[in-house]
């Protein structure tokens, strides 16, 4: 089956960085995703990772060590508006599908 | 159109009908995924369409719950006899459906169902 663990909630002071980490369990990985989702709102996409090692996009970097079924999500230089969840995704194609397995989200609380 | 869409945006109902969402994907997407977001938690799969291809419903909670996608584009999902715990956010979702690696989902604003 899969799993997907990520803390339930964080907080951080404006202009900190934080770290979000992502574990995962699943038999047929086939990529991480990283998604936002404010309050209210749909989730929209931050970062992709399907090999080994960091991806950087601007304030926001994501890592991925697939040996260790391992993610973090990077955020530099926070400011207010990153107050929002962020929800860890693995892309499992068990049985010829792609489809995304999420986690429960990471509610992030940034503060001046 | 420019994103997904979905309607209605929320739906109020009485336990025991039955109700219909639709989701309208962008063009061009083949594929479509429908999710379950309850209040405080992590998006559950329930369905996803790739083409022609027979959909992966194995995420669907119940036989009441079905999904159809009519002519490779609008989806309607449909939750008979509802009852209170399936008052969620209905999330669609649509992909390019190449199949390719970093293939992103574009999420539609959802609908908010409360089954009183």
């Amino acid at each position: 089956g899969q799993n997907i663990d990520q803390p339930t909630e964080m907080t951080a002071t404006e202009g900190a960085i934080v770290q979000i980490n992502c574990t995962y369990q699943t038999s047929g990985f086939n990529g991480l995703f990283w998604y936002q989702q404010h309050a209210g709102e749909a989730p929209t996409f931050l970062s992709y990772n399907v090999l080994d090692g960091l991806e950087e996009k601007g304030r926001f970097s994501s890592f991925l060590s697939r040996s260790k079924g391992y993610s973090y999500l990077l955020l530099k230089e926070l400011q207010m508006k990153d107050s929002a969840s962020y929800l860890c995704a693995v892309r499992d194609r068990t049985g010829g599908y792609n489809k995304l397995i999420f986690g429960a989200g990471t509610r992030l609380a940034v503060h001046p | 159109g420019a994103g997904v869409s979905q309607s209605p945006s929320n739906k109020v109902t009485e336990k025991g009908k039955d109700v219909e969402l639709r989701c309208d994907p962008i063009s061009g997407h083949t594929a479509l995924y429908w999710y379950r977001q309850s209040l405080g938690q992590g998006l559950e799969f329930l369905i996803y369409f790739q083409g022609n291809s027979a959909p992966d419903k194995s995420g669907l909670p119940s036989d009441r719950f079905s999904a159809e996608r009519t002519g490779g584009s609008v989806s309607t999902l449909t939750i008979q006899r509802t009852q209170q715990e399936d008052s969620a956010v209905y999330l669609c979702a649509s992909s390019l459906g190449g199949g390719l690696a970093g293939e992103t989902q574009y999420f539609g604003p959802g609908t908010r169902l409360l089954v009183l």
